[in-house]
């Protein structure tokens, strides 16, 4: 069974742009929760999405988005980029209907802000 | 509010040695449990959960730990340490009220195993 897969891995972008990054959850996974990582702040929660809505959200501002298609893949898009967004970005995928599951996690998207 | 301490930012421990990795959580409601191990540069792997029931969790790797809900901790053991358990380890919380899948993290626990 393939893992979660983030695309792309590594990106470069400068102040004032945006950015979309790509997670494809395992395949039955219908939850798919993103994290930022950062030397400064750690793990911390952006969202969930569960069948194409939006579950639960952490506390990051609205230039952080994302979205969930039916096929369960998932991408989060930051607008208007500031340096503090450089980060690992990872995704988690879980089948999303219980405690009791694992949350599988990809091996992120790294994201340098110039 | 939830929150999570671990207590060690780095570890140093010779191979074949034990060692415990602390973590303390802070929770007002019933939680879940995690410890996650991320090797560089890769994603988060899970290593064990508490969720109910008996408070020793065994993990993959060799790996356990104890819930104490009366010192609100989640302590991490193994009992002889390999080279390539040297990585980051991560404790977390999540609760059904604040939605199970949204983990909160503590700030991680460099272990660093020496021949």
């Amino acid at each position: 069974k393939a893992g979660v897969t983030q695309t792309p891995r590594y990106l470069i972008k400068t102040r004032g742009q945006q950015v979309t990054l790509s997670c494809s959850p395992i395949s039955g996974h219908r939850s798919v929760s993103w994290y930022q990582q950062t030397p400064g702040q750690g793990l911390q929660f952006l969202f969930e999405y569960f069948s194409e809505t939006q579950r639960n959200k952490g506390n990051f501002p609205g230039r952080f988005s994302g979205r969930q298609f039916s096929n369960s893949r998932s991408e989060m898009n930051v607008s208007t980029l500031e340096l503090g967004d450089s980060a690992l970005y990872l995704c988690a995928s879980s089948a999303g209907t219980g405690a009791a599951e694992t949350q599988y996690f990809g091996p992120g998207t790294r994201l340098l802000v110039l | 509010a939830q929150s999570v301490t671990q207590l060690d930012s780095q570890v140093p421990v010779f191979e074949e040695a034990p060692v415990e990795l602390r973590c303390n959580y802070s929770s007002s409601v019933s939680v879940y449990l995690f410890w996650y191990v991320q090797y560089p540069n890769q994603g988060l792997q899970l290593l064990l959960k508490y969720l109910s029931g008996s408070t020793l969790v065994k993990g993959i790797n060799g790996f356990e730990a104890e819930f104490n809900k009366s010192q609100t901790s989640f302590h991490l053991r193994k009992p002889s340490v390999h080279i390539s358990d040297t990585a980051e380890y991560f404790c977390a919380v999540s609760s059904l009220s604040g939605g199970y899948n949204k983990l909160i993290f503590g700030a991680g626990t460099r272990l660093a195993v020496h021949p």
